[in-house]
């Protein structure tokens, strides 16, 4: 199993410039998160998805676009860039149920001039 | 919603002392409890966790308690070794909701 896997590694972006964060997961779970880590500040949930077609707002949404058309792929579009959205961002998976444990993906770092 | 705050945000201990991290939570219903280490570059990885209806867990040289009366819960660390160095992460879920509301995280330094 790769388990969870984020690309690009590294990505430096102009303000207004798209892109997308791309995440895939071999272990056939249902949830999917995001989230954005910023220093000092632990890891805040962006957007989640408990299954295919599925997806919701987390705590920081703004700016932020998510789909799930599969189980094993859950990107991550960034709209217009902005300078505050320079972060690195981790996408994570687990089984169904609370309590399931949550596995990370190496983290994508984003910088936005 | 949630707020889950953790301190202290650095620790250095000498290699073989014991660490302690602590975390307060806000929402008295959060019953999961989960603990991750992240290792430089590296995404975050559970080492332990806890529910609501357990007062403490252990794992070889690492264990958690949770007063659940005080809504606080803390990592111990014993026997450090310089591998243990990296940053901590509690977090703090609730039945039904299975986001994870993570700390601000500790930094951990063993100095040999």
């Amino acid at each position: 199993n790769a388990g969870v896997t984020q690309t690009p590694k590294f990505q430096v972006l102009k303000t207004g410039q798209s892109m997308t964060l791309q995440c895939a997961q071999d272990m056939n779970h249902e949830y999917m998160s995001w989230y954005r880590q910023d220093p000092g500040m632990g890891l805040r949930l962006i957007h989640y998805s408990v299954g295919a077609g599925i997806t919701d707002q987390g705590e920081v949404p703004n700016g932020y676009n998510v789909s799930r058309s599969t189980t094993e792929d859950f990107p991550l579009r960034l709209l217009s860039a902005a300078p505050s959205q320079t972060s690195v961002y981790f996408c994570a998976s687990s089984l169904p149920g609370q309590g399931a444990e949550q596995y990370f993906g190496p983290g994508t770092r984003l910088t936005v001039t | 919603g949630e707020n889950v705050e953790q301190h202290p945000s650095t620790l250095s201990v000498q290699e073989g002392d014991s660490a302690v991290i602590k975390c307060t939570y806000s929402d008295s219903a959060s019953n999961y409890f989960p603990w991750y280490k992240q290792e430089l570059g590296k995404g975050p990885q559970l080492i332990i966790d806890i529910r609501s209806n357990v007062g403490e867990k252990k794992d070889q040289r690492i264990a958690v308690t949770l007063n659940k009366t005080a809504k606080h819960f803390s990592l111990h660390i014993t026997e450090t070794q310089p591998e243990d160095s990296a940053v901590y992460f509690c977090a703090a879920s609730k039945t039904g909701r299975r986001a994870l509301t993570f700390g601000s995280g500790t930094r951990l330094q063993v100095q040999p």
